[in-house]
């Protein structure tokens, strides 16, 4: 069974500062995704990563994907407010149906 | 695309009442899934469609919990005899048949608070 732990819970930095979110799943599988959610609201599709050592960066955010270590990794850079969010990573489960297993999700808050 | 269209946004119910909430997926997507989300936790999976055939049922989905995808549209999931265990958010998410550059797209959720 496909398992997806992400780490930290929760994480509280100062605007300008760095700080990388892990994510690590239990199983092998081809696609990995990260979300950001803002208080009550849905999902909102940051990267879709598909292939090992794939990189992707928008903005402050780069995101990786090791697929022999079964890691990803989101990397904020110069944190500012508006990073605030709750941030989920989400392995696809390539056994059946294609459905997502999302890690706990990581509570960003970004302070002044 | 107009994108995933979900309906209605929130409602909130007596504890034993039948719910019934609706999802309009992206035109010309085959594939369809919904999630549940209570608080302070990820998204969890409750069951998938592949057109209008439910493939794949979470053990979440207890015999309280139906979902139809009727000529492989809109999809329903409707709730009996609603618990208050079951307030959380429902969301819905469609990908198109192209599985290379496969994605869930999400829609907005229905938030259910049952009382």
């Amino acid at each position: 069974e496909l398992k997806v732990e992400q780490n930290p819970l929760f994480l509280s930095m100062q605007e300008g500062k760095n700080y990388t979110i892990y994510c690590n799943y239990s199983t092998t599988s081809d696609r990995l995704y990260w979300y950001r959610q803002d208080p009550g609201k849905s999902l909102e599709s940051l990267f879709v990563l598909l292939s090992n050592g794939a990189v992707k960066q928008e903005g402050r955010l780069m995101a990786s994907l090791d697929t022999k270590a079964r890691l990803s990794t989101l990397h904020i850079t110069a944190a500012v407010h508006d990073l605030s969010a709750t941030y989920f990573c989400a392995v696809v489960d390539i056994s059946g149906t294609d459905k997502l297993i999302f890690g706990t999700g990581t509570r960003l808050q970004v302070f002044p | 695309d107009t994108g995933v269209s979900q309906d209605p946004r929130h409602k909130i119910t007596k504890r034993g009442q039948n719910v019934t909430f609706r999802c309009d997926p992206i035109s010309e997507h085959n594939r369809l899934y919904w999630y549940r989300q209570t608080l302070g936790q990820g998204p969890e999976f409750l069951t998938y469609f592949q057109n209008e055939a439910q493939l794949e049922k979470s053990r979440l989905l207890s015999d309280r919990f139906s979902a139809e995808r009727p000529k492989g549209s809109f999809s329903t999931l409707e709730i009996q005899r609603t618990e208050q265990g079951d307030s959380a958010m429902y969301l819905c998410a469609s990908s198109p048949r192209d599985r290379i550059t496969y994605e869930q797209y999400f829609g907005p959720g229905t938030r259910l608070t049952v009382t």
